[in-house]
């Protein structure tokens, strides 16, 4: 199976800083690499899919970027309704679908 | 607008089971291959279990194989999680989610339901 690997588990940060996440894949997964937004007690939603494809709905200062390894979700000004976990997922080899350990984005 | 409604959690104790659904609408339910995911208490999101839109096909991860059952009845609109031999490890939430791609099983989860929790305890 391919393993996620996410960092930092957590940050602070305040409103208005510029963001970056990274996720890294145990071997390459081309662009099948999706980013997941869950606040607490909700369901996770969709951001970004095929490692840079912003869903339908997402703020544009969200981003995704990266192929292969190594990639990352950026947040170019943080909104306070920006405040929770994140989650990178693998889609190239499947099954099994594997996320990341997650990152948590607390207020400063 | 798209719905998934999950029920059926709830408190079970070890090896014995539960069923959970998953109510979808909104959508042509049919044309999208289902997922459910779950989530341990202050834990990360599991993927637990995928079936085709058609239902011909489906996987599971090596956690729970061989013990849980992803079915669909694309009449009634509903997936359904039997989960039987439960153990402690399987206490989550459980969320239906839905493929983003018609007729795919990509993983690409693009809707979700709310979830339900499943507590396995004695």
């Amino acid at each position: 199976d391919i393993q996620m690997t996410q960092s930092p588990s957590s940050l602070s940060a305040s409103v208005g800083d510029r963001v970056t996440i990274t996720c890294r894949a145990s071997q390459s997964i081309s662009s099948y690499l999706n980013w997941y937004q869950q606040k607490p007690g909700k369901a996770p939603k969709l951001l970004i899919y095929a490692a840079s494809s912003l869903q339908s709905g997402v703020p544009s200062r969200f981003s995704g970027s990266g192929s292969g390894t190594d990639f990352t979700l950026t947040i170019s000004s943080l909104q306070p309704e920006d405040f929770a976990t994140y989650y990178c997922q693998q889609t190239y080899s499947t099954p099994p679908v594997t996320f990341g350990g997650g990152t948590k984005v607390e207020i400063k | 607008q798209v719905q998934l409604v999950e029920s059926g959690g709830g408190v079970v104790q070890p090896g014995r089971s539960l069923r959970l659904s998953c109510a979808a609408s909104g959508f042509t339910f049919s044309n999208y291959g289902m997922h459910w995911v779950r989530q341990a208490p202050g834990k990360g999101l599991e993927w637990v279990s995928v079936i085709w839109y058609d239902g011909n096909n489906n996987h599971y991860a090596d956690s729970v194989k061989g013990r849980f059952t992803i079915s669909r009845d694309n009449s009634k609109n509903t997936l359904s999680l039997q989960m039987n031999s439960l153990r402690a490890e399987d206490t989550a939430v459980y969320y239906c989610a839905r493929d983003g791609r018609i007729t795919g099983t990509t993983g690409e989860l693009d809707y979700w339901g709310q979830g339900t929790l499943v507590t396995v305890s004695s």
